[in-house]
């Protein structure tokens, strides 16, 4: 079967750096997705990896190693805003998406 | 990105009742979906919506319980027929934006209350 695993809940400290971790077994890959989604609102995209390496967006950085099945998102300077949950999504040979349960990130002044 | 809407936001229905939610986006678009998310859980895809055909539905989901149409490329509906407590949910629906990366884009969700 697939399946995506990332940690259920993490907590951090404003203005630390926290690393959400996300593994993934797909039948094929086309891609990996992270979303943020606050309470009660919906998700809202983050960032895309579909080649191994780091992608950089401000205070965002996501990584994607295909050979491990990895992927994890970093987020620096946090901030109280940064609290929510974030949601990992691959996208199988069939170009249907995937979704991880999503790890609820707490910050805490 | 895409400016997705949703009606209603929220509603609190009688058990046995059925709920009709829209979807209207700001422009055409050829994939959109219908999704389920219970609280504190992920997205559980119900369906496909497609253009001029039935819609496809994801495994567990019947056309008899979530009936769904999709008149052109801006507009879906999602209807939950004979409700019950079970039912009780956030209903988010999503469309595809063409990359690269083919992205998803959601509404605001509707929050269902079955009592």
């Amino acid at each position: 079967g697939q399946n995506i695993d990332q940690p259920t809940e993490m907590t951090a400290t404003e203005g630390a750096i926290v690393q959400i971790n996300c593994t993934y077994q797909t039948s094929g890959f086309n891609g990996l997705f992270w979303y943020q989604q606050h309470a009660g609102e919906a998700p809202t995209f983050l960032s895309y990896n579909v080649l191994d390496g780091l992608e950089e967006k401000g205070r965002f950085s996501s990584f994607l190693s295909r050979s491990k099945g990895y992927s994890y998102l970093l987020l620096k300077e946090l901030q109280m805003k940064d609290s929510a949950s974030y949601l990992c999504a691959v996208r199988d040979s069939n170009y249907q998406l995937i979704w991880g349960a999503g790890t609820k990130l707490i910050i805490k002044p | 990105s895409a400016v997705i809407s949703q009606k209603p936001s929220r509603d609190i229905c009688q058990r046995g009742t059925s709920l009709t939610i829209q979807c209207q986006v700001d422009s055409q678009v050829t994939m959109m979906f219908w999704y389920r998310q219970q609280p504190g859980q992920s997205l559980t895809l119900i369906a496909t919506a497609n253009q001029g055909s039935e819609a496809t539905y994801e495994s567990g989901f019947v056309i008899d319980k979530f009936p769904i149409s999709r008149p052109n490329l801006t507009f879906s509906t999602l209807t939950v027929s004979n409700m019950s407590p079970e039912d009780s949910s956030i209903y988010l629906c999503s469309v595809e934006r063409t990359g690269p990366p083919d992205t998803q884009y959601f509404g605001p969700g509707t929050r269902l209350t079955v009592l």
